[in-house]
C-alpha cells in the first residue's frame, strides 16, 4: 500500500534554477495539498486542489506553481528557486478537506 | 481566518510522566479537530481526531476532547514512553468541502528513561 509518494526525497538547487516536485496518491482521494515545514513555523499550506481540475492558493503561494495533472498526481513547481525556499515539502491527500489527510515522506530541498 | 495555537515546546519528560499539550483554535462554523504526530525523518501521521463538540478522540493511550465552550483540544497521555518522543501537531479543518487542514506550529516532546 504505497499511499502518498513524493519524489525526489532530497534535492539541492542553485539560486535561480527551476524544478518540479512530484506527488502521486493511490487512494482515489479527491483533495491534494502541498505544505512546507520550517523550524518554528509548523506546516504552512502552499497550494491545494480540492478536486481534479481545481487549484487554490494557500497561505504561502508566492514563488510556486502547481498542476493537478489528474486525480492521482499533483506537482509543485519552483520556477526560479530562492534560498528562502529551503524547506521540507510535504504532499498530502484526503477524501475531502474535513477528513483525515495522508502525508508523503517529504522532500528536503536546499537552495544555495 | 481560522487558526490553531498550541503550546510552545520543547516538552521534556521522564518516562511514565503525565503529558498535556495544550491546543486552542479559532474557527467559524463547526470544524473537525486533529492531532498528528511526526517521528524523526518521517511524514505526519494521524494520531486521533474528533468531529463534533464533546467528542473524545483516542489512540495509543493518547486522548483529546473537543471542547467548544473553551475552543480547545488538549492532548493528554497518562504515562509517556521513550517511543513517544516526536513532534505533535494540532490541526483543524473547516466544515465545508474544499477546505484544507490548518496546523499549529508543533510541539516537540522528548521523553527520557
Amino acid at each position: 500500500n504505497a499511499g502518498v509518494t513524493q519524489t525526489p526525497k532530497f534535492q539541492v538547487l542553485k539560486t535561480g534554477q527551476s524544478m518540479t516536485l512530484q506527488c502521486a496518491q493511490d487512494m482515489n482521494h479527491n483533495s491534494m495539498y502541498w505544505y512546507r515545514q520550517d523550524p518554528g513555523m509548523g506546516l504552512r499550506l502552499i497550494y491545494y486542489s480540492a478536486s481534479e481540475g481545481t487549484t487554490d492558493k494557500g497561505e504561502v503561494p508566492n514563488g510556486y506553481n502547481v498542476s493537478r495533472l489528474n486525480k492521482r498526481e499533483f506537482s509543485l513547481r519552483l520556477e526560479s528557486a530562492a534560498p528562502s525556499q529551503t524547506s521540507v515539502y510535504f504532499c498530502a491527500s484526503s477524501d475531502r478537506g474535513d477528513t483525515e489527510a495522508f502525508f508523503g515522506q517529504g522532500t528536503r530541498l536546499t537552495v544555495v | 481566518g481560522d487558526s490553531v495555537t498550541q503550546m510552545e515546546g520543547p516538552v521534556t519528560l521522564s518516562e511514565e510522566a503525565f503529558l498535556t499539550i495544550n491546543c486552542t483554535y479559532t474557527a467559524t462554523g463547526y470544524p473537525s479537530l486533529f492531532w498528528y504526530v511526526q517521528y524523526p525523518g518521517e511524514g505526519l501521521q494521524l494520531l486521533l481526531k474528533a468531529t463534533k463538540a464533546d467528542d473524545k478522540g483516542s489512540n495509543k493511550g493518547f486522548e483529546a476532547t473537543y471542547r467548544k465552550e473553551t475552543t480547545s483540544f488538549h492532548l493528554e497521555k497518562g504515562s509517556v514512553q521513550v517511543s513517544d518522543s516526536a513532534v505533535y501537531f494540532c490541526a483543524l479543518s473547516g466544515d465545508q468541502a474544499g477546505t484544507a487542514l490548518i496546523f499549529g506550529k508543533g510541539t516537540t516532546l522528548s521523553v527520557s528513561s
